[in-house]
């Protein structure tokens, strides 16, 4: 099993859309959590840090559930230009970055 | 957050051969990895490097292969060494915050073996 899984994906959503992650990581030693975005060749950048209040940004959601070691990310009336991947990333204390398999996410007009 | 230098930005080498990634940040920092990317496929960590001791290497990976070096806390070098195509993937440099926590990239060096 994976350290941390993600949604296959991919998903496909009409522009206004609103469409959720989900991710599940197996180390209940992890420390931190974060959603990473990635654009086609380019390299990883942060999107939002996930807490366990759930926080939000914009348009953006993230929650954990550290008794279900269960993530998650909503993005409300999606954009073209939220097309791209969206890692789940966990940390350990030990400031390791461990990533999911990534979701590729595809907004059309 | 730190800005990150990587290079070179992409390759093309012969196989057999080797190639040598520089990762330079604008400040100090504790803790900097190195991962690859496989076409297709997200990041698998290879190594941390260590300032001024042998860097500390992710099961599957191993120094002959991946030498590194960090000779101080602004600077690393991961060498791809005896190239094959399987090598062929993009390579990045990361760092963590001040905190140890989210993770910080390079622009990463995409590699190709022919």
């Amino acid at each position: 099993r994976k350290e941390v899984e993600q949604d296959p994906g991919p998903f496909n959503v009409p522009e206004g859309a609103t469409v959720a992650f989900n991710c599940t990581y197996s180390n209940s030693a992890s420390q931190s959590f974060f959603w990473y975005r990635q654009d086609c060749r380019k390299e990883p950048k942060l999107l939002m840090s996930v807490y366990s209040s759930g926080n939000e940004d914009g348009r953006f959601t993230a929650q954990l559930n550290r008794a279900s070691q269960y993530i998650s990310l909503l993005i409300r009336d999606s954009k073209l230009s939220d097309s791209a991947t969206y890692l789940c990333v966990v940390n350990t204390n030990a400031g390791k970055s461990t990533f999911g398999d990534g979701t590729t996410l595809t907004v059309k007009p | 957050s730190a800005v990150i230098s990587q290079k070179p930005s992409r390759d093309i080498c012969q196989r057999g051969t080797s190639l040598t990634i520089q990762c330079q940040v604008d400040s100090q920092v504790t803790m900097m990895f190195w991962y690859r990317q496989q076409p297709g496929q997200s990041l698998t960590l290879i190594a941390t490097a260590n300032q001024g001791s042998e860097a500390t290497y992710e099961s599957g990976f191993v120094i002959d292969k991946f030498p590194i070096s960090r000779p101080n806390l602004t600077f690393s070098t991961l060498t791809v060494s005896n190239l094959s195509p399987e090598d062929s993937s993009i390579y990045l440099c990361s760092l963590t915050g001040q905190l140890n926590t989210e993770a910080f990239f390079g622009q990463g060096t995409r590699l190709t073996v022919v």
